[in-house]
């Protein structure tokens, strides 16, 4: 059974670190490339950033760029998300997804997991 | 950038058809895959590659890209498709995925 389980989000202040990940189960992780997409409050969907199955590429949405950093960890099955120099803005609720396609990927989703709560504030 | 565009909201009666549109320069080029998105819920994908359907999702959804206009269709839709439905490309000239705004679908 698949399984990506986010963890990490919470209240920070602006101008703050916070490290999101993804403990994933059911696949075989280090085939896959894998996502971070954010849902701002009664907002659409906002895709972050995409990682290879091996970690040796990586790609950022410009809003986030140079600001969060994903990574993953393929024998612990792990996939995360650092996110320095918080704002406002980054308020969201933070989705990791498999993407559908294994190896250099098709970039689209399947599956996602439920989700983890970011909130910036002072 | 690339940018898609969806109707804020489609409404439709129980057991007719909804088409939900995603516009784009030359969408049709591209491969488009959609989401459903229940309130509370992550999203889930229904349809990938302009028409395939994964397991799991029933027959009545299809979908159909052409030229500047990408169509998710739903036929003989039940109260339980009420959800915000998104279309999703990879732009290869920013190497970048772009979603659609989203459309709401409601069932009258």
């Amino acid at each position: 059974q698949l399984q990506l389980v986010e963890s990490g989000g919470g209240v920070v202040q602006p101008g703050r670190s916070l490290r999101l990940s993804c403990a994933v189960s059911g696949f075989t992780f280090r085939t896959y490339g894998m996502h971070w997409v954010r849902q701002a409050p009664g907002k659409g969907l906002e895709w972050m950033a995409f990682i290879l199955y091996d970690g040796s590429n990586e790609y950022y949405a410009n809003s986030v760029k140079g600001r969060f950093a994903i990574s993953r960890n393929n024998s612990k099955n792990t996939l995360y998300l650092q996110m320095n120099s918080l704002r406002a803005e980054d308020t969201a609720v933070y989705y990791c997804a498999r993407d559908g396609l294994f190896g250099l990927g098709g970039k689209w989703f399947d599956p996602w997991g439920q989700g983890t709560l970011v909130t910036v504030s002072s | 950038s690339y940018v898609l565009t969806q109707p804020p909201s489609v409404s439709v009666a129980p057991g007719e058809t909804a088409r939900l549109t995603c516009g784009g320069d030359n969408i049709g080029r591209k491969p488009v895959h959609w989401y459903q998105q229940k309130p509370g819920q992550a999203p889930v994908l229904v349809i990938n590659y302009d028409n395939d359907r994964p397991s799991g999702i029933p027959e009545r959804f299809s979908g159909s890209n052409s030229g500047n206009t990408a169509t998710l269709t739903i036929s003989r839709v039940e109260a339980g498709d009420e959800a915000d439905y998104y279309c999703q490309v990879w732009d290869t000239s920013s190497d970048h995925v772009v979603f659609g705004g989203g459309t709401t679908l409601t069932v009258l």
